[in-house]
Protein backbone atom coordinates (compact mmCIF):
# COMPACT_ATOMS: atom_id res chain seq x y z
CA UNK A 1 0.00 0.00 0.00
CA UNK A 2 0.89 3.60 -0.89
CA UNK A 3 2.15 5.32 2.25
CA UNK A 4 4.04 8.78 2.78
CA UNK A 5 6.31 9.92 5.78
CA UNK A 6 7.70 13.41 6.89
CA UNK A 7 9.79 12.44 9.57
CA UNK A 8 10.30 16.08 10.88
CA UNK A 9 6.64 17.09 12.24
CA UNK A 10 8.45 20.62 13.50
CA UNK A 11 11.47 22.52 12.09
CA UNK A 12 12.91 25.92 13.04
CA UNK A 13 15.11 28.01 11.27
CA UNK A 14 16.83 31.38 10.66
CA UNK A 15 15.61 33.86 8.60
CA UNK A 16 18.15 33.64 5.23
CA UNK A 17 18.90 30.05 6.59
CA UNK A 18 18.81 27.06 3.90
CA UNK A 19 15.72 25.00 4.41
CA UNK A 20 15.00 21.42 3.24
CA UNK A 21 12.03 19.36 4.17
CA UNK A 22 12.31 15.60 4.05
CA UNK A 23 9.50 13.59 2.35
CA UNK A 24 9.76 9.58 2.17
CA UNK A 25 7.07 7.15 0.25
CA UNK A 26 6.33 4.00 -0.07
CA UNK A 27 5.35 2.69 -3.77
CA UNK A 28 5.69 0.40 -6.27
CA UNK A 29 5.60 2.15 -9.29
CA UNK A 30 6.79 5.66 -9.73
CA UNK A 31 4.32 7.79 -8.05
CA UNK A 32 3.08 11.24 -8.53
CA UNK A 33 4.15 13.69 -6.42
CA UNK A 34 3.23 17.35 -4.80
CA UNK A 35 3.86 19.34 -2.23
CA UNK A 36 1.64 21.66 -0.48
CA UNK A 37 1.74 24.36 1.67
CA UNK A 38 -0.84 25.61 4.03
CA UNK A 39 -0.48 29.05 5.89
CA UNK A 40 -2.87 29.25 9.20
CA UNK A 41 -6.25 29.82 8.21
CA UNK A 42 -6.12 28.76 4.53
CA UNK A 43 -6.20 26.26 2.73
CA UNK A 44 -3.31 24.26 0.77
CA UNK A 45 -1.64 26.09 -2.23
CA UNK A 46 0.29 23.79 -4.53
CA UNK A 47 4.21 24.63 -4.52
CA UNK A 48 5.51 21.62 -7.09
CA UNK A 49 4.63 18.30 -8.75
CA UNK A 50 6.72 15.88 -10.24
CA UNK A 51 5.40 12.96 -12.80
CA UNK A 52 8.42 12.15 -14.89
CA UNK A 53 11.58 13.51 -16.54
CA UNK A 54 14.27 15.97 -14.76
CA UNK A 55 14.37 14.30 -11.25
CA UNK A 56 14.93 18.55 -9.96
CA UNK A 57 11.85 20.24 -10.42
CA UNK A 58 11.31 24.06 -9.61
CA UNK A 59 8.02 25.62 -8.27
CA UNK A 60 6.68 28.79 -6.84
CA UNK A 61 8.04 30.93 -3.89
CA UNK A 62 11.44 29.75 -4.55
CA UNK A 63 11.22 26.36 -3.96
CA UNK A 64 12.65 23.27 -5.80
CA UNK A 65 12.67 19.31 -4.67
CA UNK A 66 14.25 16.63 -6.05
CA UNK A 67 13.16 12.98 -6.65
CA UNK A 68 15.53 10.30 -5.90
CA UNK A 69 14.59 6.66 -6.54
CA UNK A 70 16.78 5.24 -5.26
CA UNK A 71 16.01 6.38 -1.58
CA UNK A 72 12.34 6.95 -2.41
CA UNK A 73 12.55 10.45 -1.81
CA UNK A 74 11.18 13.62 -2.42
CA UNK A 75 12.29 16.69 -0.32
CA UNK A 76 11.71 20.32 -0.79
CA UNK A 77 14.62 22.23 -0.72
CA UNK A 78 14.93 26.22 -0.41
CA UNK A 79 17.91 27.78 -0.55
CA UNK A 80 17.44 31.18 1.51
CA UNK A 81 13.77 31.22 3.82
CA UNK A 82 11.92 34.53 4.40
CA UNK A 83 9.78 35.22 7.62
CA UNK A 84 6.83 34.66 4.87
CA UNK A 85 7.31 31.12 4.51
CA UNK A 86 6.67 29.97 7.93
CA UNK A 87 3.69 27.33 7.74
CA UNK A 88 3.16 23.85 7.51
CA UNK A 89 4.52 21.53 4.26
CA UNK A 90 2.94 19.06 3.09
CA UNK A 91 3.94 15.64 0.64
CA UNK A 92 1.42 14.10 -1.41
CA UNK A 93 1.70 10.86 -3.13
CA UNK A 94 -0.64 9.74 -5.73
CA UNK A 95 -0.88 6.37 -7.45
CA UNK A 96 -1.90 5.87 -10.98
CA UNK A 97 -5.13 4.56 -11.68
CA UNK A 98 -6.60 5.82 -9.13
CA UNK A 99 -8.32 9.23 -7.78
CA UNK A 100 -6.50 9.27 -4.51
CA UNK A 101 -3.30 11.23 -2.86
CA UNK A 102 -2.05 10.09 0.33
CA UNK A 103 -0.98 13.02 2.11
CA UNK A 104 1.65 12.79 4.87
CA UNK A 105 0.95 14.21 8.29
CA UNK A 106 3.16 17.73 7.49
CA UNK A 107 6.11 19.68 8.77
CA UNK A 108 5.40 22.96 10.69
CA UNK A 109 8.08 25.69 9.75
CA UNK A 110 9.28 28.73 12.37
CA UNK A 111 11.15 30.77 10.96
CA UNK A 112 13.26 32.95 13.42
CA UNK A 113 13.99 36.95 12.52
CA UNK B 1 -6.38 32.13 -4.40
CA UNK B 2 -10.06 32.77 -4.84
CA UNK B 3 -10.66 30.07 -7.18
CA UNK B 4 -12.24 27.87 -4.75
CA UNK B 5 -14.36 29.64 -1.70
CA UNK B 6 -15.52 28.05 1.21
CA UNK B 7 -19.12 28.85 3.32
CA UNK B 8 -19.38 29.38 5.80
CA UNK B 9 -15.43 29.89 7.39
CA UNK B 10 -16.98 29.00 10.84
CA UNK B 11 -19.68 26.72 12.23
CA UNK B 12 -20.57 25.80 15.43
CA UNK B 13 -23.44 23.34 15.76
CA UNK B 14 -25.25 20.82 18.20
CA UNK B 15 -24.69 17.38 17.76
CA UNK B 16 -28.57 17.27 17.12
CA UNK B 17 -28.74 19.93 14.15
CA UNK B 18 -28.53 19.84 10.52
CA UNK B 19 -26.60 22.54 8.65
CA UNK B 20 -24.58 22.63 5.30
CA UNK B 21 -21.12 23.71 4.08
CA UNK B 22 -20.92 24.79 0.53
CA UNK B 23 -18.25 24.55 -2.07
CA UNK B 24 -18.03 27.14 -5.34
CA UNK B 25 -15.22 26.50 -7.72
CA UNK B 26 -14.71 29.14 -10.21
CA UNK B 27 -11.86 27.54 -12.05
CA UNK B 28 -13.57 25.52 -14.69
CA UNK B 29 -12.86 22.51 -13.15
CA UNK B 30 -14.50 18.67 -13.42
CA UNK B 31 -13.75 17.38 -10.46
CA UNK B 32 -14.34 18.29 -6.89
CA UNK B 33 -13.11 17.00 -3.53
CA UNK B 34 -14.21 16.84 0.10
CA UNK B 35 -11.48 15.91 3.02
CA UNK B 36 -11.42 16.68 6.62
CA UNK B 37 -8.27 17.61 8.43
CA UNK B 38 -8.03 17.19 11.85
CA UNK B 39 -5.08 17.88 14.14
CA UNK B 40 -1.84 15.50 14.26
CA UNK B 41 -3.51 13.21 11.72
CA UNK B 42 -3.37 13.18 7.46
CA UNK B 43 -5.72 14.43 5.55
CA UNK B 44 -8.69 12.48 5.32
CA UNK B 45 -10.05 12.32 1.39
CA UNK B 46 -13.87 11.94 2.36
CA UNK B 47 -15.52 12.39 -1.28
CA UNK B 48 -14.81 12.78 -4.83
CA UNK B 49 -17.08 13.51 -7.65
CA UNK B 50 -16.22 13.71 -11.08
CA UNK B 51 -18.75 15.22 -14.01
CA UNK B 52 -21.14 15.70 -10.47
CA UNK B 53 -20.86 12.00 -10.43
CA UNK B 54 -19.80 10.38 -7.43
CA UNK B 55 -16.38 8.38 -7.86
CA UNK B 56 -14.83 7.84 -4.35
CA UNK B 57 -16.51 7.43 -0.77
CA UNK B 58 -13.90 6.86 1.41
CA UNK B 59 -15.99 4.93 3.91
CA UNK B 60 -17.41 8.30 5.70
CA UNK B 61 -19.98 7.65 8.33
CA UNK B 62 -24.18 8.46 6.65
CA UNK B 63 -23.84 11.75 9.01
CA UNK B 64 -22.52 13.27 6.69
CA UNK B 65 -24.55 13.87 2.75
CA UNK B 66 -22.54 14.98 -0.12
CA UNK B 67 -24.28 16.66 -3.15
CA UNK B 68 -22.65 17.77 -6.34
CA UNK B 69 -25.72 19.52 -8.74
CA UNK B 70 -22.93 20.78 -10.91
CA UNK B 71 -19.72 20.92 -11.49
CA UNK B 72 -19.21 24.09 -10.00
CA UNK B 73 -20.80 23.21 -6.84
CA UNK B 74 -20.45 21.09 -4.05
CA UNK B 75 -22.36 20.51 -1.15
CA UNK B 76 -22.16 18.27 2.60
CA UNK B 77 -25.26 18.40 4.99
CA UNK B 78 -24.34 17.14 7.61
CA UNK B 79 -26.86 16.00 10.49
CA UNK B 80 -26.22 14.44 14.02
CA UNK B 81 -22.80 15.40 13.97
CA UNK B 82 -20.40 13.60 16.68
CA UNK B 83 -17.46 15.77 18.86
CA UNK B 84 -15.32 13.65 16.86
CA UNK B 85 -16.37 15.39 14.10
CA UNK B 86 -15.22 18.90 14.62
CA UNK B 87 -12.27 19.48 12.31
CA UNK B 88 -11.58 21.53 9.47
CA UNK B 89 -13.28 20.42 6.25
CA UNK B 90 -11.71 21.10 2.77
CA UNK B 91 -13.31 21.46 -0.27
CA UNK B 92 -10.49 21.24 -3.54
CA UNK B 93 -11.19 20.72 -7.11
CA UNK B 94 -8.78 19.74 -10.33
CA UNK B 95 -9.37 19.72 -14.02
CA UNK B 96 -10.35 15.94 -14.22
CA UNK B 97 -10.28 13.13 -11.16
CA UNK B 98 -7.10 11.64 -10.83
CA UNK B 99 -4.16 11.05 -8.92
CA UNK B 100 -2.06 13.05 -11.40
CA UNK B 101 -4.19 16.25 -11.30
CA UNK B 102 -2.88 19.30 -8.91
CA UNK B 103 -5.81 20.27 -6.80
CA UNK B 104 -6.66 23.38 -6.16
CA UNK B 105 -8.24 24.38 -2.19
CA UNK B 106 -10.64 26.67 -0.50
CA UNK B 107 -9.58 28.03 2.77
CA UNK B 108 -12.00 25.57 4.49
CA UNK B 109 -15.23 25.52 6.80
CA UNK B 110 -13.90 24.72 10.32
CA UNK B 111 -16.64 22.79 12.27
CA UNK B 112 -17.03 22.46 16.13
CA UNK B 113 -19.56 20.36 17.14
CA UNK B 114 -21.15 21.23 20.98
Amino acid sequence: AQSVTQPDIHITVSEGASLELRCNYSYGATPYLFWYVQSPGQGLQLLLKYFSGDTLVQGIKGFEAEFKRSQSSFNLRKPSVHWSDAAEYFCAVGASGTYKYIFGTGTRLKVLA
Amino acid sequence: ETGVTQTPRHLVMGMTNKKSLKCEQHLGHNAMYWYKQSAKKPLELMFVYNFKEQTENNSVPSRFSPECPNSSHLFLHLHTLQPEDSALYLCASSQDAGSNQPQHFGDGTRLSIL
